[in-house]
């Protein structure tokens, strides 16, 4: 069963930095890329970023390009999700997210997410 | 590409059906368009793939249609737990977008 546990979210000041975690189970974690996705409250769903399954290409949305770092450990079965420059408006539930049934152009599995909240 | 989905809220009664669409602003290559259901305090969840294929474990009640720019999910004989927002999204030269949401209520 695949499971897909985030961690790390907080309250932070704007401006201050957030390492976000997602610990993967139940596939093979190297073969899959992956994907954080995020809500703000009351709000719809935006895709942040995703990393193809050896790491060697990261894809990001216009509005966390050059804020936001996206890495894997394949050893540890873990995504992350370094954020610096944190805005309020980066305020969210982040999930993780993979499309290991149907391909990477969907999002199969999501974790239930971890709440970030930046404060002005 | 800019995903539209209409309408915002549908107002409906358990046993209803309910047609929701979601418009591109450019032809989706290869229609990989998918829809999600989310409810309260949960996580999506995907509904179809490819514009119609259901994913594993949802009812049949759930269907997707369409190509192109436009697509339509529809949920035949509505129960009690599919009040919830649906999402649509699509991969493309913008990476993956999501539609703004359209809330299914009673």
């Amino acid at each position: 069963e695949v499971q897909l546990v985030e961690s790390g979210g907080d309250l932070v000041q704007s401006g201050g930095s957030l390492r976000l975690s997602c610990a993967a189970s139940g596939f093979t974690f190297s073969s899959y890329a992956m994907n954080w996705v995020r809500q703000a409250p009351g709000k719809g769903l935006e895709w942040v970023s995703c990393i193809i399954g050896n790491g060697d290409d990261t894809y990001y949305a216009d509005s966390v390009k050059g804020r936001f770092t996206i890495s894997r450990d394949n050893s540890k079965n873990t995504l992350y999700l370094q954020m610096t420059g944190l805005r309020a408006d980066d305020t969210a539930v982040y999930y993780c997210a993979n499309g290991v049934d149907n391909g990477w152009y969907y999002f199969d599995y999501w974790g239930l997410g971890t709440q970030v909240t930046v404060s002005s | 590409i800019v995903l539209t989905q209409s309408p915002g809220t549908l107002s409906l009664s358990p046993g209803d059906s309910a047609t929701l669409s979601c418009r591109a602003s450019q032809s989706v290559r290869n229609n990989y368009l998918a829809w999600y259901q989310q409810k309260p305090g949960q996580s999506p969840r995907l509904l179809i793939y490819t514009a119609s294929y259901r994913a594993a474990g949802i009812p049949d009640r759930f269907s997707g249609s369409g190509s192109g720019t436009d697509f339509t999910l529809t949920i035949t004989r509505l129960e009690p737990e599919d009040f919830a927002v649906y999402y649509c999204q699509l991969h493309g030269t913008s990476l993956w977008t999501f539609g703004q949401g359209t809330k299914v209520e009673i």
